[in-house]
């Protein structure tokens, strides 16, 4: 169970172009979703946190008019990543936790999206 | 700044030695304590948490972890390790009262010889 799909799984653009991606809780229905990145050989940081049917609450030093992230079901949350440019390319990871007793504040993660901006 | 440390940024070992990876944090009150581990080309999938009670918590494939409040640490700890644990290992922090919101050390490289 608590399985989170991503899609998709790596994506090419051009410079200048949005890229969406998605973020699905497979089998269970979450409360609250985050968007992190990812460099090579680093951790991951957070960018965003959402719930569902509200707006999402941005790190310092996110863009949030760059990445929008819509969260309009509890198995669905999008991140687009809006004019994209090469500082852009990076690995994308989603998480989300669920509702219910022993779940909450344990996140399950998704496999990631590997964005490349040319 | 608050943060959270791990000591070790790549760690070589042998099948079946003993293994322990660093964790520190700087947050005060009341924190939840994970192990994430991410093995080459898959996601991250949780070895072990804490919330609260018993200090030494085990998790899944043998692993274990000791939460010690007095040094903000949370050291993994595995007897014998073997060449299939080959991953990158994340320690992470969450505040009581953040929402879930996690703060992850910077990883660290485990490659087992065989």
């Amino acid at each position: 169970g608590a399985v989170v799909s991503q899609h998709p799984s790596w994506v090419i653009c051009k410079s200048g172009t949005s890229v969406k991606i998605e973020c699905r809780s497979l089998d269970f229905q979450a409360t609250t979703m985050f968007w992190y990145r990812q460099f090579p050989k680093q951790s991951l940081m957070l960018m965003a946190t959402s719930n569902e049917g509200s707006k999402a609450t941005y790190e310092q030093g996110v863009e949030k008019d760059k990445f929008l992230i819509n969260h309009a079901s509890l198995t669905l949350s999008t991140l687009t990543v809006t004019s994209a440019h090469p500082e852009d390319s990076s690995f994308y990871i989603c998480s989300a936790t669920a509702a219910g007793e022993g779940l909450t504040d344990t996140q399950y993660f998704g496999p990631g999206t590997r964005l490349t901006v040319l | 700044a608050q943060s959270v440390s791990q000591h070790n940024h790549h760690v070589i070992l042998s099948e079946a030695a003993s293994l322990e990876l660093g964790c520190n944090y700087s947050y005060g009150g009341t924190v939840n304590l994970f192990w994430y581990v991410q093995y080459p080309g898959q996601h991250l999938q949780l070895l072990l948490k804490y919330f609260s009670g018993d200090p030494l918590v085990k998790g899944i494939k043998g692993f274990e972890a000791e939460f010690i409040k007095s040094k903000f640490s949370f050291n993994l700890r595995k007897p014998s390790v073997q060449w299939s644990d080959t991953a990158e290992y994340f320690c992470a922090v969450n505040r009581g009262n953040q929402g879930g919101k996690l703060i992850f050390g910077q990883g660290t490289e485990l490659s087992v010889k065989p």
